[in-house]
């Protein structure tokens, strides 16, 4: 089974709303991060967190990690049409990546 | 920044066909490379690791003779599909890092979407 399970698996928002996509795992992790991938592309790293970090930010990009709940949740802020893409998380060790979240973002 | 090239990006040939993939790290060297298949809409399955200089560390449940993977230098490693049928019709893709190390974001090729017909 999946270690990084995504939720919600399909989400549709206005540009320039904020979009949060949350994931979580089964076994103590190293780090989590998240990537995201356009349609027949390759992943794109977009932010890493460690296992004794709660929060980090980067650009429009603001990760959480809550290692008691094993959870973690990428919020993108002012989101862009560009944004449309699928975000997956990936617990590492063990480089298992979660079932993913189709984000569109309309224009 | 790190950059890892696939090769082909797509594949279509008939089963039986055995079929080539290679992965370079054009910019630094990874002793360590990472083959991942995905279907449609799906997530990323780890398939192997690739380690230069030695054997691969295959997952459960994935065939090592249909499945080679060789890891000859440090910035190429290769993946055959052998003998591939119409089920081994998939999106591979490969990764790696600079340092190879776990605290280290992973670079991906593009991927290579194979059909087998």
């Amino acid at each position: 089974s999946q270690q990084g399970e995504e939720d919600p698996q399909a989400l549709s928002i206005q540009e320039g709303e904020n979009a949060t996509m949350n994931c979580s795992y089964k076994t103590s992790i190293n780090n989590l991060q998240w990537y995201r991938q356009n349609s027949g592309r390759g992943l794109v790293h977009l932010i890493l967190i460690r296992s004794n970090e709660r929060e980090k930010h980067s650009g429009r990009l603001r990760v959480t990690l809550d290692t008691s709940k094993k959870s973690s949740s990428l919020l993108i802020t002012a989101s862009r049409a560009a944004d449309t893409a699928s975000y997956f998380c990936a617990t590492v060790p063990w480089h298992i990546f979660g079932t993913g979240t189709r984000l569109k973002v309309l224009a | 920044g790190a950059v890892v090239s696939q090769h082909p990006s797509r594949v279509i040939c008939k089963s039986g066909t055995s079929v080539k993939i290679e992965c370079r790290s054009l910019d630094f060297q990874a002793t360590t490379m990472f083959w991942y298949r995905q279907f449609p809409k799906q997530s990323l399955m780890l398939m192997a690791t690739s380690n230069e200089g030695s054997k691969a560390t295959y997952e459960q449940g994935v065939e090592k003779d249909k499945f080679l993977i060789n890891h000859a230098s440090l910035t190429l490693s290769t993946l055959t599909v052998t003998s591939a049928h119409p089920e081994d019709s998939s999106f591979y893709i490969c990764s790696a890092s600079p340092g190879g190390g776990d605290d280290q974001p992973q670079h991906f090729g593009d991927g290579t979407r194979l059909s087998i017909l």
